[in-house]
């Protein structure tokens, strides 16, 4: 079965540096999460998008952004890069917001590490 | 103080002993408890979930609820050496849409 796919799986940047992630989320899947996985921590989500539309904003710094395009992908695009931003950074799929049993298919991140 | 607490562990078992991991929550409004189980270097994924007080059985795995008290737990019977992972319990709440995670929890299985 088809899985959410991100890309790059490794991203190493320089301090200042900009960076954008990718996200390709199941088929079908409308809903679109990013979270953020610091070194032995756990995942802090970051925002969300359904049917293109931002629809919720939780920890994210206001150098990041990020849209969903047409064809259902995200993009989380960082700016002005600081050493603590590295970690990981994961995708999740769904198909029906807030729906029962809603549940969030992950990806298997993109690591990020800032120098 | 965090909306979902969680023991980090690290927990270490012999093959066979039954795990116990524990999550305690302060927002009432929480309706889903899932339970996550993380491999080093990959994303989390998805093992149960439950939305109601009481116990949940698949396999080996037992999810419990108790919203009176505000905590769940993961029972893991006959623990196995593959199951050595970090475990998250999560809560989601319709009303914000969004997945709360735990710290989570190392666990290891020693042969």
């Amino acid at each position: 079965a088809a899985g959410v796919i991100q890309s790059p799986r490794h991203l190493i940047k320089e301090k200042r540096e900009t960076a954008t992630l990718k996200c390709y989320p199941i088929p079908r899947h409308d809903t679109v999460y990013w979270y953020q996985q610091g070194p032995g921590q756990d995942p802090q989500f970051l925002i969300s998008f359904y049917e293109k539309m931002q629809s919720d904003k939780g920890s994210i710094p206001d150098r990041f952004s990020a849209q969903q395009f047409s064809d259902y992908h995200s993009e989380l695009n960082m700016s002005s890069l600081e050493l603590g931003d590295s970690a990981l950074y994961f995708c999740a799929s769904s198909l029906v917001m807030g729906g029962l049993g809603d549940e969030q298919f992950f990806g298997p991140g993109t690591r990020l590490t800032v120098l | 103080q965090k909306e979902v607490e969680q023991d980090p562990g690290p927990l270490s078992v012999p093959e066979g002993a039954i795990v116990s991991l524990n999550c305690t929550y302060s927002n009432s409004a929480f309706q889903y408890f899932m339970w996550y189980r993380q491999y080093s270097r990959k994303g989390p994924e998805l093992l149960m979930y439950t939305y109601s007080s009481g116990n949940k059985e698949d396999g080996r795995f037992t999810a419990q609820v108790d919203k009176s008290s505000k905590y769940i737990s993961l029972f893991i019977r006959d623990s196995q050496p593959s199951d050595s992972a970090t475990y998250l319990c999560a809560m989601y709440s319709s009303n914000t849409g969004k997945l709360i995670f735990g710290q989570g929890t190392t666990l290891q299985v020693k042969p």
